[in-house]
């Protein structure tokens, strides 16, 4: 079992729409979630972030942590084409100091005209 | 302010040849991360630095990788004699905080082994 875990997509949604991406997790004891947006070429960047359970809106987008369940999702509400990129869910873990974080292998987003 | 630079943004290296890529962290991020990535990959940790201090280098692929970080603030890692299976796109990354924080990538090296 992979340690995060993403539905490599693609995601198709139209523009306006609502995209919802999911990430499940296996370390029980990891502290803090990260989502990365990263497009073609280019390095990830940090969209959002979540230590608690529950939800975390900033903008267009809400991230939710359900740690009973070891699930963490993105949604992206009004979605523009340039919404279109790979998205990334990071985990930081206990384990090697709980420094590092551990990737998905991240859920590429189109949203169409 | 300036973020996370990495220099050379592009690398082409023949097999057996030794790279030393260069990341400038954001200026007052005491912690400092290597990831590489592959195509279609998510990044994978390779090591960590808190100031000068390399705290976990547990995802060194093997002891042809080093890295270092000697005044706390610009690193450099290393390979040794490169081999193919080196190529990807290595990835620095800060973060202001000693633990925790969030963490803010720089543009990346690709590296190309021939």
């Amino acid at each position: 079992q992979k340690e995060v875990e993403q539905n490599s997509g693609p995601l198709s949604v139209p523009e306006g729409a609502i995209a919802s991406l999911n990430c499940t997790y296996s370390d029980r004891g990891s502290q803090s979630f990260f989502w990365y947006r990263q497009y073609s070429g280019k390095s990830p960047e940090l969209i959002m972030f979540i230590y608690s359970n529950g939800d975390k809106e900033d903008g267009r987008f809400t991230a939710q942590l359900n740690k009973a369940s070891q699930y963490v999702s993105l949604l992206i509400r009004d979605s523009q084409p340039s919404d279109s990129a790979t998205y990334l869910c990071a985990v930081r873990g206990v384990t090697g100091g709980g420094n590092k974080l551990t990737f998905g292998t991240g859920t590429q987003l189109k949203v169409e005209l | 302010g300036a973020g996370v630079s990495q220099s050379p943004r592009y690398k082409v290296a023949k097999r057996g040849q030794d790279v030393a890529l260069r990341c400038d962290p954001i200026s007052g991020h005491v912690s400092l991360f290597w990831y590489q990535q592959a195509l279609g990959q998510g990044p994978e940790f390779l090591t960590y630095f808190q100031n000068e201090a390399q705290l976990d280098k547990s995802g060194l692929p093997s002891d042809r990788f080093f890295a270092e970080r000697p005044e706390g603030s610009v690193s450099t890692l290393k390979i040794q004699r490169t081999q193919q299976e080196d190529s990807a796109v290595y990835l620095c990354a800060s973060s202001y905080r000693a633990f925790a924080g969030e963490q803010y990538f720089g543009p990346g090296t690709r590296l190309t082994v021939t």
